[in-house]
């Protein structure tokens, strides 16, 4: 079984600044990791995605997310925001096995003040 | 190319009716997905297609969920008897997961906004 621990539900920012949303996840099997973006009324998009190899992942939009296993986490940063960062961010896992479905963490509200 | 499309975008129901919700996903892909989303429970999975091999129906909540997914493309999620408690954004998502040419990752569509009033 699979879980994602995303604390808080909101981080706000001044723009220019340093951006972290944090990510622990559960996982019995080695994971693969994610972090989608969700804009408002709109669905989720990749920002990146840990399968294997280098553990540090670079995504879209400037993100990049660095995976440690031996603290069980997948945190996402980025050095600078920009307004249009502003969104919610959801980190999820999957299994290696023939269960794809996602495990999604309850989501993280970013606001970037100006 | 296409993304995943869903339809409809908003659909307001009466408690106690039937509602139909359709995906279409990428062309090719060969993985489907329902997911829910909702203020209370966040983003929770409900069914799983993969090529001709039956399904995982393993996060349905109850028995008045069902899904098909036709010639391996269209899917269809259907809720019996609405209630309020069916109030939600259902997720649609696709992936290409085949042997070595999985990628991992799932493709979401712009939801169906479900109100049961």
């Amino acid at each position: 079984a699979q879980s994602v621990t995303q604390l808080g539900s909101h981080v706000s920012v001044s723009e220019g600044a340093l951006v972290l949303l944090r990510c622990n996840y559960s996982s019995s099997v080695p994971p693969y990791l994610f972090w989608y973006v969700q804009y408002p009324n709109q669905g989720l998009q990749l920002l990146l995605k840990y399968t294997t190899g280098a553990t540090l992942v670079k995504g879209i939009n400037g993100f990049e997310a660095e995976f440690k296993k031996s603290e069980t986490s997948f945190h996402l940063t980025k050095p600078s925001a920009h307004m249009s960062d502003a969104a919610e961010y959801f980190c999820a896992v999957r299994g290696t096995g023939a269960n794809s479905k996602l495990t999604f963490g309850k989501g993280i509200t970013l606001s970037v003040r100006p | 190319g296409a993304g995943v499309s869903q339809s409809p975008s908003n659909k307001v129901t009466e408690k106690g009716k039937d509602v139909e919700l359709r995906c279409d996903p990428i062309s090719g892909h060969t993985a489907l997905y329902w997911y829910r989303q909702s203020l209370g429970q966040g983003l929770e999975f409900l069914i799983y297609f993969q090529g001709n091999s039956a399904p995982d129906k393993s996060g349905l909540p109850s028995d008045r969920f069902s899904a098909e997914r036709t010639g391996g493309s269209v899917s269809t999620l259907t809720i019996q008897r609405t209630q309020q408690e069916d109030s939600a954004v259902y997720l649609c998502a696709s992936s290409l997961d085949r042997g070595g040419r999985t990628t991992y990752e799932q493709y979401f569509g712009p939801g169906t906004r479900l109100t049961v009033t």
